[in-house]
């Protein structure tokens, strides 16, 4: 059963504390990201990775720290220097791209995070 | 100026009708467009991706691309309540790699 997994679902977090949101993916792909949505708006970038042992940052990089040990996992970190980390966190993946087409982003089912 | 902008809404439906939501962006080099679907306390799901000018159809969705124009719109015929979500606009742009630029999504209510 092929796809991208997270967890957890739901998580509380109070002020000051670090914590890891985990996204698995077993679909073989290179590309994995980390977007944030909050309520009422877009997807926001905040870390993407292209192959294992890289990655790079996107529009909203401070306060999240990412690794990309094993192509399958792509872990975040919110840390405590996240001054509004209350939001819905997606993880995504992308195959590589076929003869120039387009590059599509298939997403996990999310975390939804709230600082108490 | 978003890169990617669309019309918040929400954007009311008749069950049955032809609901339009379009898309505009910003850079002109922008390469491929996608259309997700997002319901309420959801992950956005992948309807439809078009890269070249013209129309591209699948089932009960029209993606319409005018590069020239810089907009991408999304047709959903024979609307359902089912449809009700909000729809969101990405743009991938050649020089940012694989990255997507989404827009705020537009919220659309189809009533019976």
């Amino acid at each position: 059963d092929g796809g991208i997994t997270q967890s957890p679902k739901y998580l509380f977090r109070k002020e000051g504390q670090n914590v890891t949101l985990s996204c698995e993916q077993n679909l073989n792909h290179d590309a994995m990201y980390w977007y944030r949505q909050d309520p009422g708006q877009g997807l926001r970038l905040i870390y993407y990775s292209q192959i294992v042992n890289d990655f790079q940052k996107g529009d909203i990089a401070e306060g999240y720290s990412v690794s990309r040990e094993k192509k399958e996992s792509f872990p975040l970190t919110v840390t405590s220097a996240q001054k509004n980390p209350t939001a819905f966190y997606l993880c995504a993946s992308s195959p590589p791209p076929l003869a120039g087409g387009p590059v599509e982003q298939f997403f996990g089912p999310g975390t939804r995070l709230t600082v108490l | 100026q978003k890169e990617v902008e669309q019309n918040s809404g929400p954007l009311s439906v008749p069950e049955g009708a032809i609901a339009s939501l379009n898309c505009t962006y910003s850079d002109r080099v922008s390469q491929s467009f996608f259309w997700y679907r997002q319901y309420s306390g959801k992950s956005p799901e992948l309807i439809m991706s078009i890269y070249s000018n013209g129309d591209k159809e699948d089932g009960r969705f029209t993606a319409q691309l005018n590069k020239a124009s810089q907009y991408v719109s999304l047709l959903i015929r024979d609307s359902q309540p089912s449809d009700s979500a909000t729809y969101l606009c990405a743009v991938k742009i050649k020089a940012a790699g694989n990255k997507l630029t989404f827009g705020g999504g537009t919220r659309v209510l189809v009533k019976p």
